[in-house]
């Protein structure tokens, strides 16, 4: 149980681009999931989190008009990075949580590299 | 200021080996603490620790929580090289889960 499923596992664009990441929890229902980011050789770095229904909560230096974090459902969550640029590129992570619990499970999380 | 701080940063050892490794933390509302193995992709769930003093178990694999003197170890015996990963230390705080910088653990054969 509690299988998180991100898609997708890696993708390129071109500079300007806009990218939609989803993250999706299959056998429980998530209220809420946080998205991440990794650089090379460092820890996850929390950039938003989500609740089924409202408006994500982003951390502070996150451009929430840059990362578009919508969570229309207890299952689905979704992270656009509008107009990518190579800054942008990086390795963002998926997480859920269901409601009060204190795990969160991860997604294989997706390379975006950007050109 | 929350914080949570992970040692060793890096650890070689040969395969058989036990090793040790430490999350020491900061944190003024604590609900639990995790613990993650991450290799190539995102991290996977090891244990949560919300109790002074119960060892949790798994395997070759065990960790203990001291809330007293704010620190957690994760234990692993009889090392193979398929432990080699980052391992890392979580605080739930607040539901909010603050990471340590993570252990890179390397078993060579």
């Amino acid at each position: 149980g509690a299988v998180v499923s991100q898609h997708p596992s890696w993708v390129i664009c071109k500079s300007g681009t806009s990218v939609k990441i989803e993250c999706r929890s299959l056998d429980f229902q998530a209220t809420t999931m946080f998205w991440y980011r990794q650089f090379p050789k460092q820890s996850l770095m929390l950039m938003a989190t989500s609740n089924e229904g409202s408006k994500a909560t982003y951390e502070q230096g996150v451009e929430k008009d840059k990362f578009l974090i919508n969570h229309a459902s207890l299952t689905l969550s979704t992270l656009t990075v509008t107009s990518a640029h190579p800054e942008d590129s990086s390795f963002y992570i998926c997480s859920a949580r269901t409601g009060g619990g204190n795990i969160q499970y991860f997604g294989a999380g997706t390379r975006l590299s950007v050109l | 200021e929350d914080k949570v701080v992970q040692s060793p940063l890096s650890l070689v050892v040969h395969e058989g080996d036990t090793v040790t490794l430490n999350c020491s933390y900061e944190v003024t509302n604590f609900r639990s603490l995790l613990w993650y193995k991450q290799e190539k992709k995102a991290p996977t769930f090891l244990f949560m620790l919300t109790s002074s003093g119960i060892e949790k178990k798994s395997g070759r694999l065990s960790s203990i929580l001291d809330k007293k003197e704010l620190f957690s170890i994760l234990n692993i015996t009889a090392t193979q090289t398929g432990d080699s990963a980052v391992y890392l230390c979580a605080l739930d705080s607040n539901y909010q889960l603050i990471w340590g910088a993570g252990t890179k653990l390397i078993i060579k054969p």
